[in-house]
């Protein structure tokens, strides 16, 4: 089975902290997703990798910055966090690009 | 700019009975179509997929999917109170590298 594996399941920091979230997958995917969920507004693509030290911006890249330095770990950054980020946050990596997403079980994310 | 339509819900279905769910989709080169459900506080979970024109059946599972009218179906029979959730519809094959296009959802509930 794949497994997507986020570092946090809840987390609180405050306003202005520099915020890292973590997501490692163990199925050799190529291709590694973030988003963020808030009700009403469905999932929001943040950033993607389709490769190794490679990222794109997604719909909503304002405020964020990722890292990938190996093929299994995609990382977030919130590079000042404000409480506008206050949100469900989402990894997912598929195979390709079109391909089933597999999702890790989310950081819920409190920014006071 | 791709397009996943969704009823929001929502759609209130008694236990026992099949629950239908719907979606549209705006580009019309999309290849691949995936369900996916998500508990409340949970992250989604892949349910099914299907790629060709017609009926994919697993378990009490059917999806349906029709290219010319640009249109995927999700039927649930024997419907069970834990199939209470929001069904995500997620559409791929665009022809982007950012992935899989994502529904807002629909939130089924199944009524004892």
């Amino acid at each position: 089975d794949v497994k997507v594996t986020q570092s946090s399941r809840y987390l609180v920091k405050r306003t202005g902290e520099k915020v890292f979230l973590e997501c490692v997958q163990d199925m050799d995917h190529e291709n590694m997703f973030w988003y963020r969920q808030d009700p009403g507004l469905g999932l929001r693509l943040i950033y993607f990798s389709y490769d190794v030290k490679m990222k794109e911006k997604g719909d909503i890249p304002e405020g964020y910055s990722v890292s990938r330095e190996k093929k299994e770990r995609f990382s977030l950054i919130l590079e000042s966090a404000s409480t506008n980020q206050t949100s469900m946050y989402l990894c997912a990596s598929s195979l390709g690009a079109n391909t089933e997403a597999f999702f890790g079980q989310g950081t819920r994310l409190t920014v006071v | 700019q791709k397009e996943v339509e969704q009823n929001s819900g929502p759609l209130s279905v008694p236990e026992g009975a099949i629950a239908s769910l719907n979606c549209t989709y705006s580009d019309r080169v999309s290849q691949s179509f995936f369900w996916y459900r998500q508990y409340s506080g949970k992250s989604p979970e892949l349910i099914m997929s299907i790629y060709s024109n017609g009926d994919k059946e697993d378990g009490r599972f059917t999806a349906q999917l029709n290219k010319a009218s640009q249109y995927v179906s999700l039927l649930i029979r024997d419907s069970q109170p834990s199939d209470s959730a929001t069904y995500l519809c997620a559409v791929g094959g665009g022809g982007g590298a950012d992935g899989l296009t994502f529904g807002k959802g629909t939130h089924l509930i199944i009524q004892p």
